[in-house]
């Protein structure tokens, strides 16, 4: 069975610096990832996903994640956050093949962007 | 265009009881995920429903089953609830038979106590 750790479970910063945000996951196979977004008091969101391809996407609101296949890694980052950008962030994997797409969620990531 | 619904929005049982959670998807959607999430943690996977039969499910026991409906709308059932059933329960939709691959919108869930 696949697991997603997201090392930072609490993070603070002010407006304008950068943002990574940790998300590794354990599984033998072929994956698809995801981040997704909850704002407060509004519904999960999807902010981003990769499939195959370009190990780099980009999503919504100027956020971006690498697939580092050899590291189990999928961080999200973004250059300049914005107090907007306050929120829970998911990472999430489901298996591309043998049969099961299930996804398995990190336990989140809360941010707090200080204006 | 209406997204999804879930109802009710908060329930309060006593351990023993039987519940029932209801969903209805955004418009377009055919295939209805449920997910259990304990305060502090991630979602977790309880089943996807499409063409109202149950297609996956998570490490979740017999107590937790589900139905959908004609109209793709989906039900959740718990029965003998313990203390532990107490969580937010999120419904999510999304379109084909692999729906958990395809963009998931997430509902605002229903917050469950049990007592």
């Amino acid at each position: 069975a696949q697991s997603v750790s997201q090392h930072n479970h609490h993070v603070i910063l002010s407006e304008a610096a950068s943002l990574e945000l940790g998300c590794n996951y354990s599984y033998g196979g072929t994956v698809n990832l995801f981040w997704y977004v909850q704002y407060p008091g509004q519904h999960l969101q999807l902010l981003l996903k990769y499939f195959s391809g370009d190990p780099l996407v980009k999503g919504i609101k100027g956020f971006e994640a690498e697939f580092i296949k050899s590291k189990f890694s999928f961080n999200l980052r973004k250059p300049s956050v914005q107090w907007s950008d306050t929120a829970e962030y998911f990472c999430a994997v489901i298996p591309a093949s043998g049969g099961s797409y299930i996804p398995t969620f990190g336990r989140g990531t809360s941010l707090i962007v200080h204006p | 265009d209406a997204g999804v619904t879930q109802s009710p929005t908060h329930l309060i049982k006593t351990r023993g009881q039987q519940v029932t959670l209801r969903c209805s998807p955004k418009s377009g959607h055919d295939t209805v995920s449920w997910y259990q999430q304990a305060l502090g943690q991630g979602p977790q996977f309880i089943f996807q429903y499409y063409e109202e039969e149950e297609r996956q499910r998570g490490n979740f026991p017999d107590r937790f089953s589900g139905h959908q409906f004609p109209n793709y709308s989906s039900e959740l059932n718990v029965n003998a609830l313990l203390l532990g059933d107490s969580a937010l329960y999120l419904c999510a939709s999304s379109w084909g038979s692999r729906g958990t691959y395809n963009e998931q919108f997430f509902g605002p869930g229903t917050r469950l106590t049990v007592l």
